[in-house]
C-alpha cells in the first residue's frame, strides 16, 4: 500500500459527459501528479500540483483540468469525453524536495467511455 | 524530448532463472527509478538510484546506475511466479515529472 488513495476505482460513462477523479496523497507529501496510461501511449504525465499551486503541465488536453485543495487532495476533471479518453488515470505523490524524485502511485481509476 | 528506451519489450522465462533488463536514454539523468506494475494496479517503486555507478539491491532485485548516466539495468535473480508484471524504468524530466519507458513485460513459467 503506497498510501495514495484514488476514487473511484472504475468509471463508465458516455461520450460528451464530464467526470471527476479524486486523489489523496501520502501523509506529508505536498506534490501531486496525474498520469494517463493507455495501451499505445504508456504512462504520460498530465499535470503537477504542489501545495495547491500548479507547477508543471504535460500533455494535458484543454478539456481536462485539475486542482489541489487546501487539505492537499486533488481532483482531475475530464469533460466532453471522447472514446479515446478511455484509459487508466493514476495519481502519484511525492515530497518534491531537492534531490528526491521518488513518486508513489495510487491504484488508479479505470475510465471507460462508451 | 527526453525518451527512455527499455529492452527487451517482453520476456518469457522459467521459474528460477535470472532476468536482466535495461533502459537507455539519449540524455543524461541524475536519477533512475525502477517500478513494477501488476495488472489492475498502480506502479510500485522498487529501487531508486541517485549516483552514477551506484549498485542497489532490494531482495532479489539489483539495479545499477550506468556510469555514463544514460542507462540503467535491473536484474532479478532466481525468479518466482510473483515476479510477473511489467517493469518500468523512469527518470525525472526537467520539469520534475517522471518520464517512463514503455516497460518490459515479464512472464514466469512455474
Amino acid at each position: 500500500d503506497s498510501g495514495v488513495t484514488q476514487t473511484p476505482k472504475h468509471l463508465i460513462t458516455a461520450t460528451g459527459q464530464r467526470v471527476t477523479l479524486r486523489c489523496s496523497p501520502r501523509s506529508g507529501d505536498l506534490s501531486v501528479y496525474w498520469y494517463q496510461q493507455s495501451l499505445d501511449q504508456g504512462l504520460q504525465f498530465l499535470i503537477q500540483y504542489y501545495n495547491g499551486e500548479e507547477r508543471a503541465k504535460g500533455n494535458i488536453l484543454e478539456r481536462f483540468s485539475a486542482q489541489q485543495f487546501p487539505d492537499l487532495h486533488s481532483e482531475l476533471n475530464l469533460s466532453s469525453l471522447e472514446l479515446g479518453d478511455s484509459a487508466l488515470y493514476f495519481c502519484a505523490s511525492s515530497q518534491w524536495t531537492s534531490g528526491n524524485n521518488e513518486q508513489f502511485f495510487g491504484p488508479g481509476t479505470r475510465l471507460t467511455v462508451l | 524530448g527526453q525518451q527512455l528506451n527499455q529492452s527487451p519489450q517482453s520476456m518469457f522465462i522459467q521459474e528460477g532463472e535470472d532476468v536482466s533488463m535495461n533502459c537507455t536514454s539519449s540524455s543524461i539523468f541524475n536519477t533512475w527509478l525502477w517500478y513494477k506494475q501488476e495488472p489492475g494496479e498502480g506502479p510500485v517503486l522498487l529501487i531508486a538510484l541517485y549516483k552514477a555507478g551506484e549498485l542497489t539491491s532490494n531482495g532479489r532485485l539489483t539495479a545499477q546506475f550506468g556510469i555514463t548516466r544514460k542507462d540503467s539495468f535491473l536484474n532479478i535473480s532466481a525468479s518466482i511466479p510473483s515476479d510477473v508484471g511489467i517493469y518500468f524504468c523512469a527518470g525525472p524530466s526537467t520539469q520534475g515529472n517522471l518520464i517512463f519507458g514503455k516497460g518490459t513485460k515479464l512472464s514466469v513459467k512455474p
